[in-house]
């Protein structure tokens, strides 16, 4: 099993839908982990931290399912400013060296 | 925004020359990152930095050397340049986050290099 593993997309949704994207991981010892968002030709800017059972912001919510192994973010009232590529991270326990996924395209539409 | 910049932010070069690019942070942040990113393979790390002269190697650092003679600036040199490092660079500092007990990566704005 990869360390981090998300679906590529893409995800092709109509503005105003709500969308959900998974990101499974590896490493039961990791304890937070991080959505980032990336436009295309940008640098991967932070999104959202995820620890304890979930999180939320606005219209982002991200959630933590331990025994499965697997981080969430969902985004509700999606607008055509969503689209982007989405990079789920998984901090390597007690190593400063975190793991990225390769990340989840997503295509809002009008 | 972490303070992060790079330079050049785009460069042109032909295989077999040297390049270096920078990594400048302004917030003397110990924990300092170099990734590749190419289409399919997401980001991968190169080398990263632990702290003035202290650094290790990441999963893809064949053809690359690092230095780190301050904190502010984390140089990355290929030595040679060949036609499969044409990439998107980006640097990348570490801040921890005491109150979740964890450490959050900021990124620069990336270098984009193409080997001729």
């Amino acid at each position: 099993r990869k360390e981090v593993e998300q679906d590529p997309g893409p995800f092709n949704v109509p503005e105003g839908a709500t969308v959900a994207f998974n990101c499974t991981y590896s490493n039961s010892a990791s304890q937070s982990f991080f959505w980032y968002r990336q436009d295309c030709r940008k640098e991967p800017k932070l999104l959202m931290s995820v620890y304890s059972s979930g999180n939320e912001d606005g219209r982002f919510t991200a959630q933590l399912n331990r025994a499965s192994q697997y981080i969430s973010l969902l985004i509700r009232d999606s607008k055509l400013s969503d689209s982007a590529t989405y990079l789920c991270v998984v901090p390597s326990g007690g190593s400063y060296i975190p793991t990225f996924g390769r990340g989840t395209s997503l295509i809002v539409h009008p | 925004d972490a303070g992060i910049t790079q330079s050049p932010r785009h460069k042109v070069t032909e295989t077999g020359t040297p390049v270096t690019l920078r990594c400048h942070q302004t917030e003397n942040h110990r924990y300092m990152y170099w990734y590749r990113q190419d289409p399919g393979h997401g980001l991968r790390l190169i080398h990263y930095s632990y702290g003035v002269k202290d650094t290790d190697k990441g999963e893809v650092s064949d053809g690359y050397s690092v230095s780190r003679s301050k904190t502010e600036d984390f140089l990355l040199t290929l030595e040679s340049a060949t036609s499969s490092q044409t990439s998107v660079y980006f640097c990348a500092i570490q801040i921890r986050t005491p109150s979740l007990d964890t450490y959050e990566q900021y990124f620069g704005p990336g270098t984009r290099l193409t080997v001729t």
